[in-house]
């Protein structure tokens, strides 16, 4: 159980377009989803919270602007990537949280983004 | 504000041997939860371990164990008969116990360490 996933797993765009990264909670219902960022050999970065129905938490120095966070289900949370520049290009990764005990997260496998 | 120290970036142990894995924190919070994260190749987390601040007892997961000292906010990983398979990045986190869902329930990680295991 607990099983999350993001799609694309791996996405190639060109500069000043758009991008959706989608993050599903597979067998359970998350009230909460994280968005994180990560560069090579480094750590995460939380970008953002979010709950379902209510607008995203963005950590400080992250542009909400930019990249547009929407929890429109307790199984979907997506991350848009507006007008990507090459500076946008990372991994992400995504978590889902339930109501539970020991807040813990589970993560989605992550996805690859390349800005060209 | 929380924080979570890994100093050490690298380690390397030798299949078969144990090996221990630092990590301290510092929080003015008193219920809490701490973590230790796997990352493979594949880029996957996979948790590992975790331990209620509660409990004195440390958390053991097959041969994975932490040295949990709460006074010293020292909370290590050791893993015993180290196989191919660890060779990861590492990752201990810390949150705080949410009151509400959602509430302070971010996770704050420490920088990782990368081990290999050689065989």
């Amino acid at each position: 159980g607990a099983v999350v996933s993001q799609h694309p797993s791996w996405v190639i765009c060109k500069s000043g377009t758009s991008v959706k990264i989608e993050c599903r909670s597979l067998d359970f219902q998350a009230t909460t989803m994280f968005w994180y960022r990560q560069f090579p050999k480094q750590s995460l970065m939380l970008m953002a919270t979010s709950n379902e129905g209510s607008k995203a938490t963005y950590e400080q120095g992250v542009e909400k602007d930019k990249f547009l966070i929407n929890h429109a289900s307790l199984t979907l949370s997506t991350l848009t990537v507006t007008s990507a520049h090459p500076e946008d290009s990372s991994f992400y990764i995504c978590s889902a949280r339930t109501g539970g005990s020991y807040n813990e997260q589970f993560f989605g496998p992550g996805t690859r983004l390349t800005v060209l | 504000a929380q924080t979570v120290t890994q100093s050490q970036p690298e380690m390397s142990v030798q299949e078969a041997e144990t090996v221990t894995l630092s990590c301290t924190y510092d929080t003015s919070e008193n219920n809490y939860y701490l973590f230790w994260y796997k990352q493979p190749p594949s880029r996957q987390m996979i948790l590992v371990i975790r331990q209620e601040a509660y409990k004195q007892q440390n958390a053991t997961e097959n041969r994975f164990s932490v040295n949990f000292q709460k006074a010293a906010k020292s909370f290590s990983l050791k893993i015993s008969d180290s196989q191919l398979g660890d060779t990861a990045m590492y990752f201990c986190a810390f949150t705080i116990q949410a009151t509400t869902a959602g509430a302070n329930s971010k996770l704050t990680f420490g920088k990782g360490i990368t081990l290999s295991v050689r065989p």
